[in-house]
């Protein structure tokens, strides 16, 4: 079974501070995705990465960065905290950019508040 | 215009129905289509994918393409309580990310 972890279930920080989300998947999975979901705006894509130091902005990148140093490794980053940024961050992984191998997996989610 | 339109519900629907959840997309180089199913506080599952035009069964649950259209279904045979949960379309436009809906939300009342 694919696996994708998250770092955190909840996390609580506070406006300003630098925040980092972390997600791992354990299949070799080429692409790994950030989401944010809000109530009634679905799911939003913040980045993704197709390879390893490899990244392209999502819809909403605004306010966030990601790194990929590690095949199996995306960390989503939120340089200086605001509350706008309170929200479900999802990551997800898939095998590849070919057609019947783009299903995305997800991990449980991040529920994070800014105070 | 949103890329991917759902209704947001609730649809509600007695146990035992069939429950028709729709899609409709406006990029038409998409080539893929999904649908997930979200448990409240809970990450979405995928249930069903869908590439060519027709119908695809799995078991209780069937998707449904129409390219021309721009039109992709998910219909649930023989609901149940625990189908209740937001249902969210997602197409593969011209990248490598899903594009997702906002999601139905199910109501299958015992």
């Amino acid at each position: 079974d694919v696996k994708v972890t998250q770092s955190s279930r909840y996390l609580v920080k506070r406006t300003g501070e630098k925040v980092f989300l972390e997600c791992v998947q354990d299949m070799d999975h080429e692409n790994m995705f950030w989401y944010r979901q809000d109530p009634g705006l679905g799911l939003r894509l913040i980045y993704f990465s197709y390879d390893v130091k490899m990244k392209e902005k999502g819809d909403i990148p605004e306010g966030y960065s990601v790194s990929r140093e590690k095949k199996e490794r995306f960390s989503l980053i939120l340089e200086s905290a605001s509350t706008n940024q309170t929200s479900m961050y999802l990551c997800a992984s898939s095998l590849s950019g070919l057609v019947m191998q783009e299903t995305q997996y997800f991990g449980p989610g991040t529920r994070l508040l800014v105070l | 215009q949103k890329e991917v339109e759902q209704n947001s519900g609730p649809l509600s629907v007695p146990e035992g129905a069939i429950a028709s959840l729709n899609c409709t997309y406006s990029d038409r180089v998409s080539q893929s289509f999904f649908w997930y199913r979200q448990y409240s506080g809970k990450s979405p599952e995928l249930i069903m994918s869908i590439y060519s035009n027709g119908d695809k069964e799995d078991g209780r649950f069937t998707a449904q393409l129409n390219k021309a259209s721009q039109y992709v279904s998910l219909l649930i045979r023989d609901s149940q309580p625990s189908d209740s949960a937001t249902y969210l379309c997602a197409v593969l436009p011209g990248r490598r990310a899903l594009t997702f809906g906002s999601g139905t939300r199910l109501q299958v009342q015992p």
